[in-house]
């Protein structure tokens, strides 16, 4: 049991590539969400997804694209790199919504750098 | 809607000294709450959740919180301070659909 895995893990970028951030997890989990650290910002939510084919967005999600093709998976791609995208992303998952006691599960984050 | 709020960036306390880390929260559902930790390049970890069961909750480590409903805080605690706890802590609120809403989270500096 991996639990919630993301690739990679250190990243840097050119201004204007873009790359697709990896988070698959192995417990079934229908919700998967997307985080940005930032300092002095705490955490905050990027894209959500309640289960395959369902995606939404959360506070801040300009510059970022999300799919769910399938239950284990659930892609960032960033379409066109920014430095202010510079940050820490986490990516979560839980098998339904928290508020029925579930855990939420974090991957061990993604440090990512734009030049 | 939710939001919390962590007042101040920083605390630093003595070894052996009481640990103290304010979370104000607000929420337009009963609240669950959560306190995470995080130590320096490292991911988050759970210290202790709340979820509408014992308003004191206990967590790992030796941490400890009270739900405070009229004062809509969730204040975490820990009687001894130890080296070992200098990390970033962050209080979250969840909404619906497992969204959690981060307060801007505390750096807490241990001092020998």
């Amino acid at each position: 049991n991996a639990g919630v895995t993301q690739t990679p893990k250190f990243q840097v970028l050119k201004t204007g590539q873009s790359m697709t951030l990896q988070c698959a997890q192995d417990m079934n989990h229908e919700y998967m969400s997307w985080y940005r650290q930032d300092p002095g910002m705490g955490l905050r939510l990027i894209h959500y997804s309640v289960g395959a084919g369902i995606t939404d967005q959360g506070e801040v999600p300009n510059g970022y694209n999300v799919s769910r093709s399938t239950t284990e998976d659930f892609p960032l791609r960033l379409l066109s790199a920014a430095p202010s995208q510079t940050s820490v992303y986490f990516c979560a998952s839980s098998y339904q919504t928290i508020r029925s006691g579930n855990t939420i599960y974090f991957g061990e984050g993604s440090w990512l750098t734009v030049v | 809607a939710q939001s919390v709020t962590q007042l101040g960036s920083h605390v630093s306390v003595s070894e052996g000294a009481l640990v103290l880390l304010r979370c104000n929260y607000s929420s337009s559902v009963p609240p669950y709450l959560f306190w995470y930790v995080q130590y320096p390049n490292q991911g988050l970890q759970l210290l202790l959740k709340y979820t509408s069961a014992a308003t004191l909750v206990k967590g790992i480590n030796g941490f400890e919180a009270e739900f405070k409903k009229s004062e809509t805080s969730f204040h975490l605690t820990k009687p001894s301070a130890h080296m070992s706890d200098a990390a970033e802590y962050f209080c979250a609120v969840a909404g619906a659909n497992s969204k959690l809403t981060f307060g801007k989270g505390i750096t807490l500096s241990v001092r020998p």
